[in-house]
């Protein structure tokens, strides 16, 4: 099963714009996370909002939660090299809590 | 450092035979998790398991078995039942929570591929 889907598939940008990712999810949720892929590596957590917030901030990353459109962007600023990677946003699905990744955003930026 | 260890990083195996690919944490987590990922398909949940001795099938789980026979390891065998094996193989554990949920810790991931 799949609950979370991202879009676009793959961006491409310079170093030092924006990069904007977003995620689209099926059913009610009480949190929603972005993790980081680099190439042929594991996942690594980098965000958690939860249902009541509309907005979360760590660093260079924001994310936002629309809980009435079942949706939520993660927005890199200033973006760099080091930022090439995918993106996955995952949803907790099911009684056990299991994690449900979306099949993610392939990010590059261009130095 | 505490974290995930998976073993070995590449596999190679003939088709027939039975592969097993090693997960150790030393993180304490109770929870341990096995994820398949193909390209453009995202990860799929193999198995699962939430305390030694205990374990659960996922939305891909035939073809695969496993244990937990410590809290420690979660083995996954791929077995010669699963017709495409092929692909990139996580372990993941958990057991830190952040705003009461559930976080991952991931290893550095599995490439088995089927000559």
């Amino acid at each position: 099963s799949q609950q979370g889907e991202e879009d676009p598939q793959a961006l491409s940008i310079q170093e030092g714009e924006n990069a904007t990712m977003n995620c689209s999810y099926k059913t009610s949720i009480n949190n929603l996370q972005w993790y980081r892929q680099n190439s042929g590596r594991g996942l690594v957590h980098l965000i958690l909002i939860r249902s009541n917030e509309r907005e979360k901030h760590s660093g260079r990353l924001r994310v936002t939660l629309d809980t009435s459109k079942k949706s939520s962007s993660l927005l890199i600023t200033a973006s760099r090299a080091a930022d090439t990677a995918s993106y996955f946003c995952a949803t907790v699905e099911g009684s056990q809590g299991n994690l449900i990744f979306g099949k993610g955003t392939k990010l590059s930026v261009k130095p | 450092d505490g974290g995930i260890t998976q073993s070995p990083k590449y596999l190679f195996r003939k088709e027939g035979q039975n592969v097993t690919l090693s997960c150790e944490q030393n993180l304490n987590h109770d929870a341990m998790y096995w994820y398949r990922q193909d390209p453009g398909q995202g990860l799929r949940l193999i198995y699962y398991s939430q305390i030694v001795n205990d374990f659960q099938k996922g939305d891909i789980a035939e073809g695969y078995s496993v244990s937990r026979e410590k809290k420690e390891s979660f083995p996954l065998t791929v077995t010669s039942a699963q017709k495409n094996p092929t692909a990139f193989y996580l372990c993941a554990s958990s057991g830190r929570f952040i705003s009461g949920a559930n976080v991952l810790t991931f290893g550095a991931g599995s490439r088995l591929t089927v000559l």
